[in-house]
């Protein structure tokens, strides 16, 4: 079974500080990791993914299966960056026909001026 | 590009009613998911079809809830009869190609309230 777990429901920080929302993961293949993030009256989207290696809107995550962890980071909150965001793990569904994504529960950052 | 459209937006209805929710995902978009996630979880995967076919529906109640995907392309998800714990928000996401490991793209969700 496959299981994603985010530590945090709430995160706030100040504006310019770092923020780092934790992830950590259980999956006995090998994992696909993403971040989605929902800002406010907003469609739940990706943020970013493992696989692409990119920096979104100044966040990074890095995939480290020693500690089973996909954290996302910031250097720099900003105010736009309020949001909820969801760790989710794509993996092989226990049933073996189909990749199957599981969410955390969400951790909501607020950035305070 | 449209992005996923879901109605109703909202729904409010009293227990053992039924109900019924659209979905008409990114043209072209061969993979169809309807997710629930009730309030303080994340969402979870309900159903997922690849063009008009079922390929996990493992987590989905099948005693009330059902859903179809007619010519590959709008689905409806619908439930009979309502309990309290179905109220949730019901989230429909689309992606390309098959698969399951590529993006999914999501709908703004549907809101039932059962009471």
């Amino acid at each position: 079974a496959q299981r994603v777990t985010q530590p945090e429901k709430l995160l706030s920080v100040f504006k310019g500080a770092p923020v780092e929302l934790k992830c950590n993961y259980s999956y006995s293949g090998s994992p696909e990791l993403f971040w989605y993030v929902q800002y406010s009256r907003q469609r739940l989207q990706l943020l970013l993914r493992h696989i692409s290696r990119e920096s979104i809107k100044g966040f990074t995550a890095d995939l480290n299966k020693g500690e089973t962890s996909f954290h996302l980071k910031k250097p720099f909150a900003q105010e736009e960056d309020s949001a909820m965001y969801y760790c989710a793990l794509s993996g092989w569904s226990s049933g073996g026909s189909n990749y199957k994504l599981t969410f955390g529960k969400g951790t909501l950052l607020t950035v305070n001026p | 590009e449209a992005g996923v459209a879901q109605s109703p937006r909202y729904k409010i209805i009293e227990k053992r009613q039924s109900v019924a929710f659209w979905c008409n995902p990114i043209s072209g978009h061969a993979t169809l998911y309807w997710y629930q996630q009730i309030l303080g979880q994340g969402p979870k995967l309900l159903i997922q079809f690849q063009n008009n076919g079922v390929v996990d529906d493992s987590q989905l109640p099948k005693d009330r809830f059902s859903a179809e995907r007619l010519k590959g392309v709008d689905s409806t998800l619908k439930i009979q009869p309502a309990k309290l714990e179905d109220s949730a928000v019901y989230l429909c996401a689309s992606s390309w190609p098959a698969g399951g490991r590529e993006t999914q793209y999501f709908g703004p969700g549907t809101r039932l309230l059962v009471l």
